[in-house]
């Protein structure tokens, strides 16, 4: 069971907007950065949001992340076929001392 | 190009032994923070292990502390995990990643390589 929860599935149509959750406490998310990776099928991780809320060079403006108390989001708006994969949270975890990442969301685009 | 290339993966018996490799290019790798995260196929990513720039601090995982041992050689570039009395639950693949600061506290893992894959069974 992974210290940060998130939902197992997700599901949207292209265009559409839709939203992951990742619930954690205050010795992770309450108290770090969080950030989000997409796994495309049979692929690595790859960084998509850091520090929140914060896109590297090259990762599309569709995607946006959100910090409040102890949950995250990741928001995708206008989906499109292409995003469709696993995304997971991850965060620094000050009681464990070490990093925490989420279950992990797959998402479906229909 | 920036990129991590591991190594190493087989099938090996539980109680055996493995050492996986994690080669870099492309950025400072003596300058860098190293993890290894693992997942098992069809489930999440798991944190591992971590190692500083200069291989003085190092940390583990409960699940194999006492078993793993992660080093690196910043003359040629490379981070490794040698891993051993391995168990079925070990199988995985292995993922090396670099931890980069981005200020105020914040860390992400901001290169991957492309995993190796580890399978302990008899």
């Amino acid at each position: 069971q992974s210290v940060l929860t998130q939902p197992p599935s997700a599901s949207g149509t292209p265009g559409q907007r839709v939203t992951i959750s990742c619930s954690g406490s205050t010795s992770n998310i309450g108290s770090n950065a969080v950030s989000w990776y997409q796994q495309l099928p049979e692929t690595a991780p790859k960084l998509l949001i850091y520090t929140n809320s914060q896109r590297p060079s090259g990762v599309p403006d569709r995607f946006s992340g959100s910090k409040s108390g102890t949950s995250a989001s990741l928001a995708i708006s206008g989906l499109q076929s292409e995003d469709e994969a696993a995304y997971y949270c991850a965060a620094w975890d000050d009681s464990l001392n070490d990093w925490v990442f989420g279950g992990g969301t797959k998402l479906t685009v229909l | 190009e920036v990129q991590l290339v591991e190594s190493g993966g087989a099938l090996v018996q539980p109680g055996g032994s493995l050492r996986l490799s994690c080669a870099a290019s492309g950025f400072t790798f003596s300058s860098s923070w190293m993890h290894w995260v693992r997942q098992v196929p069809g489930k999440g990513l798991v944190w591992v292990s971590r190692i500083t720039s200069d291989g003085t601090r190092i940390s583990y995982a409960d699940s194999v502390k006492g078993r793993f041992t992660i080093s690196r050689d910043n003359a040629k570039n490379t981070l490794y995990l040698q891993m051993n009395s391995l168990r079925v639950e070990d199988t995985a693949v292995y993922y090396c990643a670099r931890w980069k600061y981005f200020g105020s506290g914040s860390y992400a893992f901001d290169i991957w390589g492309q995993g190796t894959m580890v399978t302990v069974s008899s």
